[in-house]
């Protein structure tokens, strides 16, 4: 079964300063592995998309995640954060089939 | 730059009568998704639809639940004889049809159900 964990549910920066947000999948198989981005009473919109190319994705806003097969592990970076990153951010696990599969989410928080 | 809409943003509904959601995909796309949120809980699948008929589904979209494109346009999620845990934000998605694999799935930006 697949299935994708974040592992903080909260994570508070300071303006200027870097942002990680870690997430763990499992899967048999090589996965698609995506992150969203939902700010307050918006949809939810791609940051990044991991399909077995190059293992290090740049997605938009200076946002990258790094697959890593030996830790099974997609983790979010950023090297300096803005007020406007402060959103709730999904890792999302997909295995050639119509469904994603959604961790629980991690609520960044910025601080001027 | 195209997106999916939803109609509407919030619905109110009594227990026990059905609602209707309604999405407009992205145009050019053949692949549609429901998803749902209960709130403080994570995003679930709901049911893929894809040449007139559901793909995928999962246990959660039993025979309270049903989808239909009436035109070429629209995509629907029917909920009869809902029930206080339907309340949940109702999220609908699109996707091209490159292959699974490949897919970028685009979210709309949901419906907020409230059975009282």
């Amino acid at each position: 079964a697949q299935s994708v964990t974040q592992l903080d549910s909260h994570v508070s920066v300071s303006e200027g300063t870097p942002v990680l947000l870690r997430c763990n999948y499992s899967s048999s198989y090589s996965p698609s592995l995506f992150w969203y981005v939902q700010h307050p009473n918006k949809g939810l919109q791609l940051l990044l998309k991991y399909t077995s190319a190059a293992t290090l994705v740049k997605g938009i806003n200076g946002f990258e995640a790094e697959f890593k097969k030996s830790e099974t592990s997609f983790h979010l970076t950023k090297p300096s954060a803005h007020m406007s990153d402060a959103a709730e951010y999904f890792c999302v696990v997909s295995l050639n089939t119509d469904k994603l599969i959604f961790g629980t989410g991690t609520r960044l928080q910025v601080f001027p | 730059e195209p997106e999916v809409t939803q109609t509407p943003s919030h619905q109110v509904t009594q227990m026990g009568q059905e609602v209707i959601l309604r999405c407009v995909p992205i145009s050019n796309h053949l692949y549609f998704y429901w998803y749902r949120q209960i709130l403080g809980q994570k995003v679930e699948f709901l049911v893929s639809f894809y040449n007139n008929e559901i793909s995928e589904k999962s246990e959660i979209f039993d025979d309270q639940f049903s989808v239909e494109r009436p035109d070429g346009s629209n995509f629907t999620l029917k909920i009869r004889s809902t029930k206080l845990e339907d309340s949940a934000m109702y999220f609908c998605a699109s996707s091209g049809g490159l292959g699974k694999l490949q897919e970028t799935q685009y979210f709309g930006p949901g419906t907020r159900l409230l059975v009282l």
